[in-house]
C-alpha cells in the first residue's frame, strides 16, 4: 500500500499568511494526489485535484504542484474561511489512501 | 444540482452489521463510480473502497479483511455500504463521494452518517 505522510500535522497562521502544506508519498502516485478541505461536522470539500489544477468554485489564493512523490498545497493571503483541517489523497492505486491531515489554525 | 443524500445515524451493538445508503441525484447515476470513507471521532479520513454503478464490481481495503460489502440499487440511484462483526473502533462517520474524471477526485460528498457501536 502506499502511505502519504503530510506535514506540518498542525500549523498557527494568521489571516493575510502565506501557508503551505508538504504531502510525500511512499511510491511515485505520477500526478494522481488531490487535496481536500474539511471544516468541523462537515464533509470534506475538493479544492486540488491531479496535483495542480484548481476544482471549480475554488478560490485563486489555493494552488497545488508536484509530482511523483512530493507534493505542495499552498494558500496565500489566508483568509478566515481558511481555517481548516486538509487532506491529500492519492488516486494512483487502491487503496486510495488519505494523508493524516494538517489542522491549519488561528495565531 | 447534484448531490448525494445518506441514510440516517445508526447505534448498533458489538457483533451486529450495519447497511448505510447514499441517494444520487443531479447526474447519470452508472456513469460515476462511488466511493466509501469514514472518520473516526477525532481522526483523519480512511478509505473504504468503492463500487461501479454500472456493473456492480467492487474493490475494498483489505483493512476491512472482508467484512465490507458494496451494492447497488440501479432503479433508485443508490448505493449501499454494509459493514459486519462490527467493534467500538468502526464508531465512525460514514461518507460516501462520486469519483470523477481519469484522476478520480471526489467531486460530490453525501452529508455524511454517524454510525456509534456501543453495548
Amino acid at each position: 500500500d502506499i502511505q502519504m505522510t503530510q506535514s506540518p500535522s498542525f500549523l498557527s497562521a494568521s489571516v493575510g499568511d502565506r501557508v503551505t502544506i508538504t504531502c510525500r508519498a511512499s511510491q511515485s502516485v505520477s500526478n494522481f494526489l488531490n487535496w481536500y478541505q474539511q471544516k468541523p461536522g462537515k464533509a470534506p470539500r475538493l479544492l486540488i485535484f491531479a496535483a495542480s489544477s484548481l476544482q471549480s468554485a475554488v478560490p485563486s489564493r489555493f494552488s497545488g504542484s508536484g509530482s511523483g512523490t512530493d507534493f505542495t498545497l499552498t494558500i496565500s493571503n489566508l483568509q478566515p474561511e481558511d481555517f481548516a483541517t486538509y487532506y491529500c489523497q492519492q488516486s494512483y492505486i487502491t487503496p486510495r489512501a488519505f494523508g493524516q491531515g494538517t489542522k491549519v489554525e488561528i495565531k | 444540482q447534484v448531490q448525494l443524500v445518506q441514510s440516517g445515524a445508526e447505534v448498533k451493538k458489538p457483533g451486529a452489521s450495519v447497511k448505510v445508503s447514499c441517494k444520487a441525484s443531479g447526474y447519470t447515476f452508472i456513469g460515476y463510480y462511488i466511493y466509501w470513507v469514514r472518520q473516526a471521532p477525532g481522526l483523519g479520513l480512511e478509505w473504504m473502497g468503492r463500487i461501479n454503478p454500472n456493473n456492480g464490481d467492487t474493490s475494498n481495503s483489505q483493512r476491512f479483511h472482508g467484512r465490507v460489502t458494496m451494492t447497488r440499487d440501479t432503479s433508485i440511484s443508490t448505493v449501499y455500504i454494509e459493514l459486519s462483526s462490527l467493534r467500538s473502533d468502526d464508531t465512525a462517520v460514514y461518507y460516501c463521494a462520486r469519483g470523477i474524471g481519469s484522476i478520480q477526485q471526489l467531486d460530490v460528498w453525501g452529508q455524511g452518517t454517524t454510525v456509534t457501536v456501543t453495548s
